[in-house]
């Protein structure tokens, strides 16, 4: 099993703050996806990263690919309350893609 | 973008009775579909990989006797849920990929058993 953890689990900040979500592994993956899902919906691809070292940026969202491809941050800029949901990443090797355990954001009006 | 479906959207039935549920990539052939399920709060589980024409591969602990997988077409694949007890109510959800490291979801699929 290839665990992907993230952090923080849950993030709660005020309308225009910044905040980092991190997803962390000891597995090295050919390429890192970011998800958003909202309630009782599928989750929502944002962007897929391949190559280490790589930042691709999304309007206020930053995302980056460790250099070794076992991690990756994602970076919210000036936050507002629609970017309120559940933050996933999906690490993916050998045909499958393994899920991260997810970072709940709430952002305050 | 493309598009995948599931249906139904929420199912409600009792307990002993099989589900089926179907997921379809509306505008592209789906060389894979993934199924997973999710528990309130929670992320999401791997429970099998489906490849048209072959066997569904599961994962460890996931039963392949209750959680059937068909996957019939580069467009269509079902999960049926046999025999289904309480413990087997969550959310349900497919995902299909074409071709490279890119998944789409589906919107998923709520069951309850009662």
């Amino acid at each position: 099993t290839q665990l992907l953890e993230q952090s923080p689990q849950f993030l709660s900040i005020q309308e225009g703050e910044n905040l980092t979500v991190y997803c962390n592994s000891s597995s090295v993956f050919s390429s890192l996806q970011w998800y958003r899902q909202e309630p009782g919906e599928g989750p929502v691809l944002l962007v897929t990263v391949v190559t280490g070292g790589e930042v691709k940026k999304l309007k206020r969202l930053t995302f980056q690919f460790g250099d070794a491809r076992k991690d990756s941050s994602l970076h919210i800029t000036a936050a507002q309350p629609g970017d309120t949901g559940l933050y996933l990443c999906a690490g993916y090797n050998f045909n499958k893609f393994y899920f991260g355990s997810g970072t709940k954001l709430n952002v305050k009006p | 973008g493309a598009v995948v479906s599931q249906h139904p959207s929420w199912v409600i039935c009792k307990s002993g009775t099989s589900v089926k549920i179907e997921c379809r990539s509306l505008d592209f052939q789906a060389t894979t579909m993934f199924w997973y399920r999710q528990f309130p709060k929670q992320s999401l589980m791997l429970m099998a990989t489906s490849n048209e024409g072959s066997k569904a591969t599961y994962e460890q602990g996931v039963e392949k006797d209750k959680f059937l997988i068909n996957h019939a077409s580069l467009t269509l694949s079902t999960l049926t849920v046999t025999s289904a007890h309480p413990e087997d109510s969550s959310f349900y959800i497919c995902s299909a990929r074409q071709q490279g490291h890119t998944q789409y979801f589906g919107p998923g699929t709520r069951l309850t058993v009662l």
